[in-house]
């Protein structure tokens, strides 16, 4: 299930259920959507990403979904492993001369053996 | 892929002194670096935009006289945390672009300020 934590929500699956974590961005202008993952002490690491003129997008396990209309983003991990445990973020990047990453508050994903 | 890195990966130091880390892109041209922060159990906050060979852009409410960037070459960026005090004490990311859009980040910096 989901909980609120004092600054990260977490999500709890057992290994090898599938993983919904969602994201609401802010800005309706935004055009280019990445999700990170993010282990503990490291920086972010690349997922998936999908531009604004598509709604779906899939990779190796991991499937992207934008809503525009409720400027609203998912990434689906399919068979969760334990390797995925780590706090997933969303960004939003305005496509202008800055490509300035505005990142959301994050999700702790933990997977259960 | 593209390779990040950032030195020093952890420093400690006494207050008010000051610390420099780097940021290289490794295998390409960064025409762009971003420098963030991230405090524990929080999000990134972008503090600064660095394009090679002009002043960093700032967001609001980073103070540019503490936060010095500078952004030299096509490969580095440095970011120098000057009169460090205990407030400053954060995990440090930098990120680089480069022709393409994907941003690829380096594996951070913990400082912490005593």
């Amino acid at each position: 299930g989901e909980s609120v934590g004092l600054h990260l929500p977490t999500l709890s699956v057992q290994e090898g259920d599938n993983s919904i974590i969602n994201c609401a961005y802010s800005n309706s202008a935004s055009d280019y959507f990445i999700w990170y993952k993010q282990e503990s002490g490291k920086g972010p690491q690349f997922i998936i990403d999908i531009r604004s003129n598509m709604d779906k997008r899939q990779g190796q396990r991991v499937t992207v979904l934008l809503n525009k209309t409720v400027k609203h983003l998912s990434l689906q991990i399919a068979a969760t492993q334990p390797g995925d445990s780590a706090v997933y973020f969303c960004a939003e990047i305005l496509m202008d001369s800055s490509y300035k990453l505005i990142f959301g508050s994050g999700t702790r994903l933990l997977v259960r053996p | 892929g593209a390779v990040v890195s950032q030195h020093p990966s952890w420093v400690i130091c006494k207050s008010g002194t000051s610390v420099k880390i780097e940021c290289r892109s490794l295998d390409f041209q960064a025409t762009t670096m971003f420098w963030y922060r991230q405090f524990p159990k929080q999000s990134l906050m972008l503090m600064a935009t660095s394009n090679e060979g002009s002043k960093a852009t700032y967001e609001q409410g980073v103070e540019k006289d503490k936060f010095l960037i500078n952004h030299a070459s096509l490969t580095l960026s440095t970011l120098t945390v000057t009169s460090a005090h205990p407030e400053d004490s954060s995990f440090y990311i930098c990120s680089a672009r480069g022709n393409l859009d994907t941003q690829y980040f380096g594996p951070g910096t913990r400082l912490t300020v005593l």
